[in-house]
């Protein structure tokens, strides 16, 4: 009964290409969604997040596309670098119930091509 | 300084034993949380803590239970280990979240826990 969903395990991309993450969830009560990203042997750190009243924030060469009538959400990494070579976890919760707990995808391993 | 601290990094241990985790934050946040990642790497919540209150118990075995001595410390003791416990379990510390707004958590670098 996973909540949220990350279909692809991995993703490879040249260097200078966009990185393009997906993510679904199922739960139509989550209204804010997150991108978390882990280097091996360290704790997940936040990317960027978007609320449920918007469908699209940008930060740097980092974008987060949110679909609610699809139950989708996107990370667009542009230009994408070598560094940017991690786990991508995608995360949502149900702010307006006052909870603060994550629900977590199983992540996307990205690699960036020199 | 490390803001989300965990100790030890690796714990190897017979089934049937007792272990503690500890977790430490210096972020002055006021809730903190305790998630595992098992062989799958499907992160899950297991408890958070607000204000020395438990606010959140997902369904796990009560052989697992969080201990907080004070705001910045949030440590997890295991009774009873089985194998499926082996996973890595990660802290996590945020302010608490209004209604309306999510706070942002922090993570330590894991616990990487074998059950022999």
């Amino acid at each position: 009964d996973q909540q949220v969903k990350q279909n692809s395990p991995s993703l490879s991309v040249q260097e200078g290409r966009i990185s393009i993450l997906n993510c679904d969830y199922t739960n139509s009560m989550f209204d804010y969604f997150l991108w978390y990203k882990k280097y091996p042997a360290e704790g997940p750190t936040f990317l960027i997040s978007i609320s449920s009243i918007k469908d699209k924030n940008e930060d740097g060469r980092f974008t987060v596309f949110l679909n609610k009538s699809a139950k989708h959400l996107s990370l667009h990494i542009v230009p994408s670098q070598p560094g940017d070579s991690a786990v991508y976890f995608c995360a949502a919760s149900r702010v307006k119930t006052g909870a603060n707990n994550l629900f977590f995808g199983t992540g996307t391993r990205l690699t960036v091509i020199p | 300084d490390t803001a989300v601290s965990q100790t030890p990094k690796y714990l190897v241990t017979q089934m049937g034993n007792d272990k503690s985790i500890k977790c430490e934050q210096n972020l002055g946040h006021d809730t903190m949380y305790w998630y595992k990642q098992d062989s799958k790497k499907f992160l899950k919540i297991m408890f958070s803590y607000n204000n020395k209150e438990l606010i959140i118990n997902e369904t796990v075995p009560n052989r697992f239970s969080p201990k907080s001595p004070d705001k910045a410390h949030l440590n997890l003791h295991i009774n009873s280990l089985e194998l499926g416990d082996s996973a890595v379990y990660f802290c996590a510390s945020s302010h608490r979240g209004l209604a309306g707004g999510q706070e942002t958590q922090y993570f330590g670098p894991g616990t990487r826990l074998l059950v022999l």
